[in-house]
């Protein structure tokens, strides 16, 4: 049984760039959220989508969205990178009746030169 | 707002000593509480959840953790540390009336001297 995947590994960008990052939920989860960490800072939520649609947002500007898929995988856009952007992407996925346990996946490296 | 305080950003025992890592939350509504291990250059990964059941929660590895309502507090035990326990540790909540949105901690580093 296959956990939570993101893709890519890594990935380096210059300021002002977009970026996609690509997340496939555990098996039998149909709710992903994506979280930011920042070197030595713990994660940050911002947002989650549940059924396409994006149920809970955290305190993240605009530049920042997402996208689920009708087979619950998810993307997350950053548009006009800033320096302050680098950091590890989490994707989480959870199932619908785990009592809100979330299982992350391994990250994807960000940095913006 | 719900708030998560994790005392000491880094921890140093020795092999075989106990481990202390301690949590306290701020929440106006029963919390689910969590504790999450990272390893260097890794995804987080779930050690032991508080969900309303049981106070005292065994988790993965030898780990456990009480939860404490009149001291609002989660801390995270484990009676003799080994090499391999050395990483970041996070402690999150969450409200489940409002989703799924957790709340870390700033994590604590813990170091284990041979």
């Amino acid at each position: 049984d296959a956990g939570v995947t993101q893709s890519p590994t890594h990935l380096i960008k210059t300021r002002g760039q977009q970026v996609t990052l690509r997340c496939s939920p555990k098996s039998g989860h149909d709710t992903v959220s994506w979280y930011q960490q920042a070197l030595g800072q713990g994660p940050q939520f911002i947002f989650q989508y549940y059924e396409e649609e994006e149920r809970q947002r955290g305190n993240f500007p605009d530049r920042f969205s997402g996208h689920q898929f009708p087979n619950y995988s998810s993307e997350l856009n950053v548009n006009a990178l800033l320096l302050g952007d680098s950091a590890l992407y989490l994707c989480a996925s959870e199932g619908t009746g785990t009592t809100d346990t979330q299982y992350f996946g391994p990250g994807t490296r960000l940095t913006v030169l | 707002a719900q708030s998560v305080t994790q005392l000491g950003s880094h921890v140093s025992v020795s092999e075989g000593a106990l481990v202390l890592l301690r949590c306290n939350y701020s929440s106006s509504v029963p919390p689910y509480l969590f504790w999450y291990v990272q390893y260097p250059n890794q995804g987080l990964q779930l050690l032991l959840k508080y969900t309303s059941a049981a106070t005292l929660v065994k988790g993965i590895n030898g780990f456990e953790a009480e939860f404490k309502k009149s001291e609002t507090s989660f801390h995270l035990t484990k009676p003799s540390a080994h090499m391999s326990d050395a990483a970041e540790y996070f402690c999150a909540v969450t409200d489940r009336n409002q989703g799924g949105k957790l709340i870390f901690g700033q994590g604590t580093e813990l170091s284990v001297k041979p």
